[in-house]
């Protein structure tokens, strides 16, 4: 049984950079892009973008400029990190497999990042 | 790029059948068979219903369903049930090969 945990800072100041790391269990790492995944407080789910096990991304258009996403192949982890966070970037993070034809079938807890000064 | 529109809400009875659209461009929806759908419970995590148009994930009840018909596609859950009250997502893949989810659609079992 695949599972995803997650971990991270979960309150910020603006201007600061958000960390989050996820971590697979019970399932193959490789073969597989991992993406992250975030939903504002009361609002709609938004992708950030994706990285497969030999680190090949692709990142949304509207936070390319921000956005780094790293892998750890030997612990099965993969990170993202968003540089220079504002009250905008609240919201729970998740990380998600992403199997064959873009279909998240795996999906972490889920990780509420508040961004306040 | 623009989200997936979708209905804000959409209400049915027990029992009955309601459909959920997503409408997207040909450079999305229309260009590719890469439609998931998703349900998402209060405070949960989002649960993959519908992959690559219509296939349903192990485990999934087959009262759910999906289709496309040129840039909107849609997804059915007939015999409406309690437990589906939740928030449904569709999601796309795109010709700039990132993803792109829908604004989501609240569904009400009255």
């Amino acid at each position: 049984q695949v599972q995803l945990q997650q971990w991270g800072a979960g309150l910020l100041k603006p201007s600061e950079t958000l960390s989050l790391t996820c971590a697979v269990y019970g399932g193959s790492f490789s073969g597989y892009y991992w993406s992250w995944i975030r939903q504002p407080p009361g609002k709609g789910l938004e992708w950030i973008g994706e990285i497969n096990h030999s680190g090949s991304t692709n990142y949304s258009p509207s936070l390319k400029s921000r956005v780094t996403m790293s892998v750890d192949t030997s612990k099965n982890q993969s990170s993202l990190r968003l540089r220079s966070v504002s009250a905008a970037d609240t919201a729970v993070y998740y990380c998600a497999r992403v199997s064959s034809g873009e279909n998240a079938d795996y999906w972490g807890p889920g990780t509420l990042v508040t961004v306040s000064s | 790029q623009s989200a997936l529109t979708q209905p804000a809400s959409v209400s049915g009875s027990p029992g009955q059948s309601i459909t959920i659209s997503c409408t997207g461009t040909s450079s999305d929806v229309g260009d590719y068979n890469y439609v998931s759908w998703y349900q998402q419970h209060p405070g949960k995590a989002p649960k993959l219903m519908i992959s690559d148009v219509s296939n349903r994930p192990s485990g999934v009840s087959n009262r759910f369903s999906g289709s496309k018909s040129g840039n909107t596609a849609s997804l059915t859950i007939s015999g409406l049930q309690a437990e589906d009250e939740a928030d449904y997502y569709c999601s796309s893949y795109t010709s700039s090969s990132t993803l792109v989810f829908g604004g989501g659609t609240k569904l009400t079992v009255l």
